[in-house]
């Protein structure tokens, strides 16, 4: 089973539109960490922002916001008034402790986000 | 400025050829990661390392070797073994004082092709 799913495949917005990109995680720790990078065209991950598992607290930062939620264990990322320059894959990741004792990041399939002006 | 540095961006391998990757790092971070990524999938991990001279295996190791005899660098070699090595890959590090929670900074990738 899937530990991070990101089930929207591919989105197409137009140019101001809001747009939400789902996450839902699974996780028998009590402690961990999410995370959402974006990946532009030239390949490098961006990280976006990340958030723990004992902060359900809303987060803004310009055009971004993310609602996390433990009750459905989702960490939905939403932009406001798309612009081109957002085209990109988006990636929710899952930080928890693995088989070995070390912590180890898990990630979801990305959303493709294309923006059209 | 600091940063993380992969080369080469494209490399082609023959049948029966190991290959390596090279992966540097001037951010004085502890902890290296190697990923693969396929067309359409998230990022899987090929092998990690929190220290100078360990590391350890991620999900799909097999065919991929690794070492780490400097802080700076990770490379990475993908071996004869691994029958479909066709793949973007990309290097990451983060501060290992707690790495739960620090964010990984990756580089620019190195595309893999069969020839």
């Amino acid at each position: 089973a899937q530990k991070v799913t990101q089930a929207q495949t591919e989105i197409s917005v137009v140019e101001k539109e809001d747009v939400t990109l789902d996450c839902v995680y699974e996780t028998r720790d009590t402690t961990y960490y999410l995370f959402w990078y974006k990946q532009p065209p030239s390949g490098e991950l961006v990280f976006l922002i990340r958030r723990n598992s004992f902060d359900e607290q809303n987060e803004i930062s310009g055009r971004y916001s993310w609602n996390f939620q433990k009750s459905t264990s989702s960490f939905n990322f939403t932009i406001t008034a798309s612009q081109v320059v957002d085209s990109a894959v988006y990636f929710c990741a899952l930080s928890e402790v693995n088989w070995a004792g070390s912590y180890q990041l898990t990630f979801g399939k990305g959303t493709k986000l294309s923006v059209i002006p | 400025d600091g940063g993380i540095t992969q080369s080469p961006k494209y490399l082609f391998r023959k049948e029966g050829q190991n290959v390596t990757l090279s992966c540097e790092q001037n951010l004085n971070h502890d902890a290296m990661y190697w990923y693969r990524q396929d067309p359409g999938q998230g990022l899987r991990l090929i092998y990690y390392s929190q220290i100078v001279n360990d590391f350890q295996k991620g999900d799909i190791a097999e065919g991929y070797s690794v070492s780490r005899e400097k802080k700076e660098s990770f490379p990475l070699t993908v071996t004869s073994a691994q029958k479909n090595p066709t793949a973007f890959y990309l290097c990451a590090s983060s501060s290992a004082r707690d790495p739960s929670n620090q964010p990984q900074h990756f580089g620019d990738g190195t595309r893999l092709s069969i020839l």
